[in-house]
């Protein structure tokens, strides 16, 4: 399993891009990147997931560089209901089970 | 909507008594589904494994005794807390995959709170 680090917290104001960065240096071929959102006394819920490059949704876009070893959530223009804990997880294809790290706690500020 | 359900989303009980928590994928089938417990501010920890029609698979370091997991039919699993103790108040949520478009995706129910007294 590829351990990943990522900052426990960040405070960032309304209306700011926030990027947040996760390190996975032991990510093998076959493990894709999945960032997940968490709201208090709420499951998880799926925000982007990708393998190389750049991916964007209509929520977020992820960037990961050549060498896959890190990985940056970018939330545009966050607002106050972007407070959440956001997880980075390193998924092995076809693996269906999730482990998940410590997580970013994300605090907007009015 | 919602796509894997959990009831009850807050249970109180009395220490010693039994707590039966539903995981319920709502429009697909999930011949697995995973449980899992928070602890609060702490990330979410994976406790087992739900197999449908066969046992669970436990992390290590989970109590199978105490953990009752029962995962009868394609759409839905038990987790049940045997004896509880207050020491196993937490957050518990279950999660299971949905093939998409583009992805197959792990969804999540809303968690379960137990609180035990």
């Amino acid at each position: 399993l590829a351990k990943t680090t990522q900052p426990i917290s960040m405070d960032s104001y309304e209306g700011q891009e926030v990027n947040i960065t996760c390190s996975h240096n032991n990510i093998a071929t076959n493990d894709y990147i999945t960032w997940y959102q968490q709201f208090p006394s709420q499951g998880p819920r799926f925000i982007i997931q990708g393998y190389k490059t750049k991916v964007t949704n209509e929520v977020a876009s992820l960037f990961i560089p050549a060498d896959r070893k890190s990985s940056t959530l970018s939330l545009p223009r966050v607002s106050l209901s972007d407070t959440a804990v956001y997880y980075c997880l390193v998924v092995q294809t076809g693996a269906n089970n999730l482990f998940f790290g410590t997580g970013t706690r994300l605090t907007v500020i009015p | 909507g919602a796509v894997v359900s959990q009831h009850p989303s807050r249970v109180i009980c009395k220490s010693g008594t039994s707590v039966k928590i539903e995981c319920r994928s709502l429009d697909f089938q999930a011949t697995t589904m995973f449980w899992y417990r928070q602890f609060p501010k702490q990330s979410l920890m994976l406790m087992a494994t739900s197999n449908e029609g066969s046992k669970a698979t436990y992390e290590q370091g989970v109590e199978k005794d105490k953990f009752l997991i029962n995962h009868a039919s394609l759409t839905l699993s038990t987790l049940t807390v045997t004896s509880a103790h207050p020491e196993d108040s937490s957050f518990y949520i279950c999660s299971a995959y949905k093939q998409g478009l583009r992805n197959t995706e792990a969804f999540f129910g809303q968690g379960t709170r137990l609180t035990v007294v």
